[in-house]
């Protein structure tokens, strides 16, 4: 079976400096994905970055990197230059095997980022 | 374009009530979700359609029932639900090639 684990609930940045979220996970398939979403307030799911098993680079997204540790299953999202607008809900996620031309994501608890000015 | 539009954004329903939630993308995806999140929780996946037919049913209550007209549009009717079923009720798409999930807005569903 899958899972994802965020140990964090709740993380406090200053505007303009760096934040990593944690991110683990369990799984015993070989293919597979890990994503992040960020939720504003507003409720709306917004896809940020993904990084796949196989793949050997880190992803990255503008001011945002996943550190991805595969033998530690670590993939942990790295916000740089925190701008107050970063502030949300942020939800590690991860897909298993592709088939059907659908996948299943199961996403974890979710930790709350709040950035001060 | 990555738009997925979702209607209504807020809905308030009696138990009695039947009503429908809209959601609708114009990306060209034939991978339609439906999740519904409750307050402070991750959202928890109800059904999948895979090129108009239902592939996933999470085990979810025949209160709630998928409809997935065509490739662009997808519904959830509502009928005799609980006010347990209060919930953000999110709808998604993906390209049948990709992984990644485009979400909507999200329908802000109340049962009195």
């Amino acid at each position: 079976a899958q899972k994802i684990t965020q140990t964090q609930p709740g993380m406090f940045v200053q505007e303009k400096e760096a934040v990593t979220l944690d991110c683990t996970y369990d799984t015993s398939d070989q293919s597979y994905g890990l994503f992040w979403y960020k939720q504003p307030s507003s409720g709306e799911m917004i896809f940020l970055i993904y990084q796949g098993s196989y793949d050997e680079q880190n992803a990255t997204e503008g001011r945002y990197s996943l550190n991805f540790q595969k033998a530690r299953k670590s993939a942990n999202l790295v916000i740089s230059a925190s701008q107050l607008g970063d502030s949300a809900m942020y939800f590690c996620a991860m897909r298993g095997p592709f088939s059907g031309g659908y996948n299943k994501l199961i996403f974890g608890a979710g930790t709350r980022l709040a950035v001060h000015p | 374009d990555t738009e997925v539009t979702q209607t209504p954004k807020h809905l308030v329903m009696g138990m009695t009530n039947k009503k429908s939630l809209k959601c609708e993308q114009h990306m060209g995806h034939r991978a339609m979700y439906w999740y519904k999140q409750k307050a402070k929780k991750p959202p928890e996946l109800m059904f999948v359609y895979s090129y108009e037919k239902l592939s996933i049913n999470e085990s979810v209550p025949s209160r709630f029932s998928p409809e997935c007209p065509n490739s662009s549009l997808l519904n959830l009717h509502l009928h005799a639900l609980q006010p347990e079923d209060s919930a953000l009720y999110l709808c998604a798409s993906s390209h049948e090639l990709t992984y990644e999930q485009y979400f909507g807005p999200g329908t802000r569903l109340t049962v009195t």
